[in-house]
Formats: C-alpha cells, sequence, structure tokens
C-alpha cells in the first residue's frame, strides 16, 4: 500500500545498545522527517532532508545520527541510547518545504 | 526563539462548539497548520493557512490574524470521535521545517 511507514512499532532495548529505526515512503517525496514526542514538549524535531544524501540538524539531534542514500527511506541511530531517549519517535514526509507533511505510526521506543 | 502557546486541555459536550486557540511568537512565519492526533496514533492534516481569515473545511474551520500572532480551529456539532489532541504548528523564516506548539488534549463528553 502506498503510505509512510515505520519499523519497530515498538521496541525496548538497553543503556547503551544502537538502535536503528526505520522510515519508508511511497510518494516519492523530497523532504522526510524525524520527531520525538513527549509529555509536555510536544513534537521536537531531531531531523531533517531535503533530498536524497542531503540531510540537516533539527532541534534536538544530540545522540541520534540519519542517513538517506534513497529518496524513498530515512533511518534514525540512535549509537549509543540513554533512558532519556525513551520516547515515541514519528517519522514524516513531505513533496515540498513547508507543505503538509504526512506522518508515519510511529515508534514507541523504551530504553531501559 | 520560537514560542507557541495552547490551551493544555479543554472538555465540551456533544453537539456543542468549541474553539482551540494558539498564539505564536517564532522567527519568520510562512504558514500555521492545526493536526490532530488521536491518543496511540499519528497527527493527521486538518486544515492550514497562510493567509489572515477564516478557512472552513466541513465541521471544522481555521481562523489566522498574522498581526496578532493568533489562529483558532473551531469545531462545530461536536462528536465524541473528536476527543483527541490538537496540535498548531507554524512553518519556520526557512519554510521548510515546522515548529510545533504543545498541543491541546480536548475531551468530548456525552
Amino acid at each position: 500500500d502506498a503510505g509512510i511507514t515505520q519499523s519497530p512499532r515498538y521496541k525496548i532495548t538497553e543503556t547503551g545498545r544502537q538502535v536503528t529505526l526505520m522510515c519508508h515512503q511511497t510518494w516519492s517525496h523530497s523532504y522526510m522527517f524525524w520527531y520525538r514526542q513527549d509529555l509536555g514538549h510536544g513534537l521536537r524535531l531531531i531531523y531533517y532532508s531535503a533530498a536524497a544524501d542531503i540531510t540537516d540538524k533539527g532541534e534536538v539531534p544530540d545522540g541520534y545520527v540519519v542517513s538517506r542514500s534513497k529518496t524513498e527511506n530515512f533511518p534514525l541511530t540512535l549509537e549509543s541510547a540513554t533512558r532519556s531517549q525513551t520516547s515515541v519517535y514519528f517519522c514524516a514526509s513531505s513533496g515540498d518545504q513547508g507543505d503538509t507533511q504526512y506522518f508515519g505510526p510511529g515508534t514507541r521506543l523504551t530504553v531501559l | 526563539g520560537q514560542n507557541i502557546d495552547q490551551p493544555t486541555e479543554m472538555t465540551a459536550t456533544e453537539g456543542a462548539i468549541v474553539q482551540i486557540n494558539c498564539t505564536y511568537q517564532t522567527s519568520g512565519f510562512n504558514g500555521l497548520f492545526w493536526y490532530q492526533q488521536h491518543a496511540g496514533e499519528a497527527p493527521t492534516f486538518l486544515s492550514y493557512n497562510v493567509l489572515d481569515g477564516l478557512e472552513e473545511k466541513g465541521r471544522f474551520s481555521s481562523f489566522l490574524s498574522r498581526s496578532k500572532g493568533y489562529s483558532y480551529l473551531l469545531l462545530k456539532e461536536l462528536q465524541m470521535k473528536d476527543s483527541a489532541s490538537y496540535l498548531c504548528a507554524v512553518i519556520d523564516n526557512y519554510g521548510q521545517n515546522f515548529v510545533f506548539g504543545p498541543g491541546t488534549r480536548l475531551s468530548v463528553l456525552p
């Protein structure tokens, strides 16, 4: 089906482990985004990408790494997970800058 | 700096009208979005305003005043399924990134 998907939907990991969250979209959107959502903070931008091989930091990038070798995929890696990275992570995409962003279903990550 | 304010929670009765306010102070302005988010689900697009005035879409309307840094989302004929969080987001000066407000959790009571 067309759309934007995320995997896994739920993940439990331990402090210090590396974790990769996957995001895939079938619209050929140029822009892709990673957000985290925490109580009291709303959605905060971690990283975004304007096109394949072009990425940039958002508001809260520390502790995260992204790559975008293909237009349709935008994985987010936590190189050494910390408890403060326990959150719900949303991926989003849009066709152009400032366009409506469409969100994936989210990944609930717990770091023990 | 970027600052977007919304009321944390609101309660309304089925069939009533509710107005959810959003005030913003951001570095530049290139448009404002409203999203709906049901508990445990992804945000979904509701409306977009870039010019002053009212945009109507069925039971939902959104208003923008750029000079006042103010928007509201108006929900008419409330239904139980409208119980959700409503997120206000402003497009920043670079024109590509959204700055989200904290969201307003609306509870619709029978």
